[in-house]
């Protein structure tokens, strides 16, 4: 069962910002949203987590609305090398192992 | 610094045939994890080991999928009586702690 939904591709100019919606109403009080990305040939890479408080490191920030049932990764400044598949996933502590990755986000950053 | 790695990135197997993807983990991460990755999709979770353990298998699609780690660092999968639709990128990560998963590159399997 898809834990989140995400739109299937977006496209962005570069040096613009990039805001990838997510959506995941059914989220439990002890989940996290957490993203992650793939660029082409390569292994997913961590970007970012939450809880309920907006975070913010140096690749993105993380906004999370107040029911919790929605959220944003933002990319402030998108570079051609931010091309990739953006996954939201939500992860409860109790199943801290195991990632749940939907199908993402296919993000396209032009000059 | 080194990251995880795996071996080999390309592997091209005849239908029927056994397989070993290889996976060398980050020096001192305790958990590592496999995933499969169809084309076009996102990754699949497969199994999952802390140190020696593997505490749980419940991601392999059939008994003729097997993954091990005797010493707690280097893991292998061993696919058996390989299926075509065992074409896959099969992806290792390993892990410090819960939060972050450090992904290798992946070993592109293609069943003929």
């Amino acid at each position: 069962d898809a834990k989140t939904t995400q739109p299937p591709s977006m496209d962005c100019a570069e040096g613009r910002a990039a805001n990838l919606p997510c959506n995941h109403s059914t989220i439990s009080g002890n989940e996290y949203v957490y993203w992650y990305r793939q660029i082409h040939s390569q292994g997913p890479q961590y970007i970012i987590h939450g809880l309920k408080n907006n975070e913010t490191n140096e690749m993105a920030s993380l906004i999370i609305t107040e029911d919790r049932k929605s959220s944003t990764l933002i990319l402030p400044h998108a570079t051609l090398r931010d091309t990739a598949v953006y996954y939201c996933i939500v992860r409860g502590t109790d199943s801290w192992g195991k990632l749940q990755f939907g199908a993402g986000t296919q993000v396209v950053v032009t000059p | 610094g080194a990251g995880v790695s795996q071996s080999p990135r390309y592997k091209v197997a005849k239908r029927g045939q056994d397989v070993a993807l290889r996976c060398d983990p980050i020096s001192g991460h305790v958990s590592l994890f496999w995933y499969q990755q169809a084309l076009g999709q996102g990754p699949e979770f497969l199994t999952y080991f802390q140190n020696e353990a593997q505490l749980d298998k419940s991601g392999l699609p059939s008994d003729r999928f097997f993954a091990e780690r005797p010493e707690g660092s280097v893991s292998t999968l061993k696919i058996q009586r390989t299926q075509q639709e065992d074409s896959a990128v099969y992806l290792c990560a390993s892990s410090p702690d819960p939060i972050e998963q450090y992904f290798g590159p992946g070993t592109r399997l293609t069943v003929t």
